[in-house]
């Protein structure tokens, strides 16, 4: 499958514990972005990442969230501590160009977390 | 102001009619503009991008006004398979270029 694989797709986790979701971008895409989906909301950018850097990650919550893209292996994006509003879709998504016309986004099915 | 402003709906229309939905932008720097779909509890899929020139795909037309920051999508001859959520994406410079989504503007199309 050469599309961007997103796992696990369903999480539950009870308040307090952490979250890990990975994200493998397309074959031959370096940049990876992650946004979160709250229920009849729309797309929220959280982080921007490039292979083992973190480009942009200001919409990331400074408590409790953090992201890698290591040279070897998927983007994760980690979620220590849950409290029930972290409750949503997480969405990766890749794309083969940045910059000012960047725009065109790949995105994996979604992770989407609950927090009991 | 949000950054990407959308309509969101529902626009509940007929089969066959013809529906545009329109989307405000507030950074007047940005250089780059999409329609993507979002079904039901799935991902976003890119829909088409969207040309200073204005450009058509088959039954979907895009068009960017710049003066007055909005783009517009217009679906000609609407499906029952168009039923969806349309989302307005804005390429917005902050610390790098981010690509900045709207709400989305839903789409009900019944026979």
């Amino acid at each position: 499958n050469a599309g961007v694989m997103q796992n696990p797709r369903h999480l539950v986790r009870r308040r307090g514990q952490e979250a890990r979701l990975r994200c493998s971008p397309m074959k031959g895409h370096s940049h990876v972005y992650w946004y979160r989906q709250l229920p009849e909301e729309g797309l929220k950018f959280m982080v921007y990442l490039q292979k083992e850097n973190i480009i942009d990650e200001s919409g990331m919550p400074k408590e409790r969230f953090s992201a890698e893209f290591p040279k070897e292996g998927p983007s994760i994006l980690r979620i220590q501590q849950v409290v029930r509003g972290d409750s949503a879709a997480y969405f990766c998504a890749s794309s083969p160009r940045t910059g000012r016309l960047s725009g065109e986004l790949f995105f994996g099915e979604g992770s989407r977390l609950t927090v009991l | 102001r949000k950054e990407v402003e959308q309509d969101p709906g529902p626009f509940n229309v007929p089969e066959g009619a013809t529906v545009a939905f329109n989307c405000t932008y507030s950074n007047s720097a940005s250089q780059s503009f999409f329609w993507y779909r979002q079904d039901c509890r799935k991902e976003p899929k890119l829909l088409m991008s969207v040309y200073s020139s204005g450009n058509e795909d088959g039954r979907f037309t895009a068009q960017l006004n710049r003066a007055s920051q909005y783009i517009s999508l217009l679906i000609r001859d609407s499906k029952l398979s168009d039923s969806a959520t349309y989302l307005c994406v804005v390429n917005i410079r902050g610390g790098s270029y981010i690509p900045t989504f709207g709400r989305g503007t839903s789409l009900i199309v019944h026979p």
